[in-house]
């Protein structure tokens, strides 16, 4: 069975940095050949993508995030690691990833539940 | 960035009723388009890729159609259990932009 789940800080404060992990179960990024990307929710911007890793290498940030952004891989641990710089307020939100398909490019098949992550003083 | 519209942005219809949903795109897109539902509280699952085909497990009373850059998800007879926000995302150029969403009620 396929799933995915989102682990992290609830609450982090203007100018801190963010970690996710993201815990990968019933498959692998590698020996499946897939990719894991982070989309997240937040009130002003409805579903946004943050970016994503592929099996191969291949790796991708949204042009308005990516100098916040970077995404990483644990293979020993089989989960995949957000990690955003400078939270601020409007990046509240709730955080998914999600499994990517190997024959549809950017194609989110199987979603993590989220997690909810508020930015505040 | 690909920007994709979607109307209506809310719908209310009848149990059995059809219902339809349009998604628009800002270029051509060929059929690099997929449909998510979201229900309350949970995340969005994967309707429909390739514009029009169906992910596994999905009931067939979902479909879609369309290429370029006009697009529909139809449910042919609306259920309880679809009451939900659909979004539209383009896959042909990254980021793979989401539509604004549609909400979906039972009258």
């Amino acid at each position: 069975q396929i799933t995915l789940k989102e682990s992290g800080p609830t609450l982090v404060k203007p100018t801190q940095t963010l970690t996710l992990t993201c815990t990968l179960s019933g498959f692998s990024i590698k020996s499946d050949a897939v990719g894991v990307g982070w989309i997240r929710q937040t009130p002003g911007k409805a579903l946004e993508w943050l970016g994503f890793i592929y099996w191969d290498g291949d790796e991708r940030y949204s042009p308005s995030l990516k100098t916040r952004v970077s995404i990483s891989e644990d293979t020993s641990k089989n989960q995949v690691v957000l990690t955003m710089t400078n939270m601020d307020p409007v990046d509240t939100g709730t955080y998914f990833c999600a499994r990517l398909s190997y024959g549809d490019y950017g194609l989110a098949e199987f979603w993590g539940q989220g997690t909810l992550v508020t930015v505040s003083s | 960035d690909v920007q994709l519209t979607q109307s209506p942005s809310f719908l209310s219809a009848s149990l059995g009723d059809r219902v339809t949903i349009t998604c628009r795109a800002s270029q051509g897109i060929s059929d690099y388009l997929a449909w998510y539902q979201q229900e309350s509280g949970k995340a969005p699952k994967l309707l429909i890729y390739a514009a029009s085909t169906l992910h596994s497990g999905v009931p067939s009373r979902f479909s879609g159609s369309g290429f370029g850059s006009d697009f529909t998800l139809t449910i042919s007879t609306l259920q309880p259990e679809d009451v939900a926000t659909y979004y539209c995302q383009q896959l042909n150029s990254f980021p793979f932009t989401f539509g604004p969403g549609t909400r979906v009620d039972i009258k």
